[in-house]
């Protein structure tokens, strides 16, 4: 398998302007998992979701933050508007929900909103 | 509410000295526990886990990892630090739902 997907890795945007990360998860995995990695608050989860259901979303920043998964390969994460304090790492991670929840990490998305 | 607090954010070893990198976790339930490593500019990556079974945990990169359920603690350590081991480490505990909450972080230095 070729692991969690993560697109794009990079991402410079400016302020005001819309961005939308991807992620696809490993195939199998029922349940997905957002965070946020600053150097000032660490490794935050922003939201996850089981069975393509969004179950917890009490990290979500903001409004500007909406997440979304159609289905069971396909997960986005969109800032809007996006703001220079939304830069950060953005992780996606996925796991098999009830078999030792072990989650496998994306690479990441870097985002600097300038 | 359950929580995962790791001690030290930043440890330095000489390559070839013991590494030693404290968790110590708070659940009222019998934990799923990992340790999860991440290198510059990489994603976390799975290092061992606890699941109930042996409390002496063996994982990659000769690391390992002891479950002491009176103690709460799940310290992670290498018997010989290399130089590639330097990077972050996190602890997590699996809590309901299947989400991981996971420690602050402890950087690891190794110094040649």
């Amino acid at each position: 398998d070729a692991g969690v997907i993560q697109s794009p890795r990079h991402e410079v945007t400016e302020m005001g302007q819309e961005v939308t990360l991807r992620c696809k998860p490993i195939s199998g995995h029922n349940s997905l998992f957002w965070y946020r990695q600053t150097m000032m608050r660490g490794l935050e989860l922003l939201i996850y979701f089981n069975n393509n259901v969004p179950i917890d979303d009490s990290g979500m920043p903001e409004d500007r933050f909406s997440a979304k998964m159609p289905n069971a390969s396909f997960s986005t994460l969109k800032i809007q508007p996006s703001e220079p304090r939304d830069s950060a790492v953005y992780f996606c991670a996925s796991s098999f929900w009830g078999h030792e929840n072990i989650q496998y990490f994306g690479a990441g998305t870097r985002l600097s909103v300038l | 509410a359950q929580s995962v607090t790791q001690l030290g954010s930043h440890v330095s070893v000489s390559e070839g000295a013991l590494v030693l990198l404290r968790c110590n976790y708070s659940s009222s339930v019998p934990p799923y526990l990992f340790w999860y490593v991440q290198y510059p500019n990489q994603g976390l990556q799975l290092l061992l886990k606890y699941t109930s079974a042996a409390t002496l945990v063996k994982g990659i990169n000769g690391f390992e990892a002891e479950f002491k359920k009176s103690e709460t603690s799940f310290h992670l350590t290498k018997p010989s630090a290399h130089m590639s081991d330097a990077a972050e480490y996190f602890c997590a505990v699996s809590v309901e739902g299947g989400k991981l909450i996971f420690g602050q972080g402890t950087e690891l230095s190794v110094k040649p």
